[in-house]
């Protein structure tokens, strides 16, 4: 079974450029995340889908993040424009319908994000 | 107060010797408690999960849960070069089906 794949694995953008990640799931995963790590810090979530429907979106700082997960499969991350204070390491995740929290769920490679 | 706090090391332990990691989490409610593994330049790797109060031991690693002291803990024994790594504690949070994490302890094997 195919873990969680993540593109590009390394991005290096000048500030105010856009930026986007992609990630697919492992199979039959309805629940995605993403979280962002910050350099010595842990995880911290950005939005959940569940399916196609983000649920959970508080942490995404919606004037400049933007998601999507059309068909309720793969996912986007989008920023535009990027800050110097973006630079980090973008988690993707995945886990069966609701089982997550319960289970632990499955992180993909990352992308490493260095705006200069 | 963090919603998880861990002691962000580093701990420096001779090979062979036991590892002790600890964690304390704020939210009484959490039912769900994880420790995920984290090599330098990669993605965070899940080793151990506990739900109930006590011991639960998988090959070299333990985990110890007090839900009354909000506490948990990950004892490695015989430790090698190779456990030298982030160590993330990492609870659910109820009312929003995701996982809190702590912001990890570095972890530091001498052979």
């Amino acid at each position: 079974e195919a873990g969680v794949v993540q593109s590009p694995r390394y991005k290096i953008i000048e500030k105010k450029q856009p930026v986007a990640f992609w990630c697919n799931p492992i199979s039959g995963h309805n629940t995605l995340y993403w979280y962002r790590q910050n350099l010595g810090q842990g995880p911290e979530l950005l939005i959940r889908y569940e399916n196609e429907e983000a649920v959970d979106d508080s942490q995404l700082p919606k004037d400049r993040f933007s998601a999507e997960r059309l068909k309720g499969v793969d996912s986007t991350l989008k920023i535009q424009p990027a800050e110097l204070g973006d630079s980090a390491v973008y988690l993707c995740a995945s886990s069966s319908e609701g089982r997550g929290a319960d289970y632990g769920y499955t992180f993909g490679s990352g992308t490493r994000l260095t705006v200069v | 107060q963090k919603e998880v706090e861990q002691n962000s090391g580093p701990l420096s332990v001779p090979e062979g010797a036991i590892a002790s990691l600890n964690c304390t989490y704020s939210d009484r409610g959490s039912q769900s408690f994880f420790w995920y593994r984290q090599y330098s330049g990669k993605s965070p790797e899940l080793i151990m999960f506990i739900y109930s109060n006590g011991d639960k031991e998988d090959g070299r690693f333990t985990a110890q849960l007090n839900k009354a002291s909000q506490y948990v803990s990950l004892l490695i024994r015989d430790s090698q070069p190779s456990d030298s790594a982030t160590y993330l504690c990492a609870v659910n949070i109820v009312y929003g089906n995701k996982l809190v994490f702590g912001a990890g302890t570095i972890l530091r094997v001498k052979s």
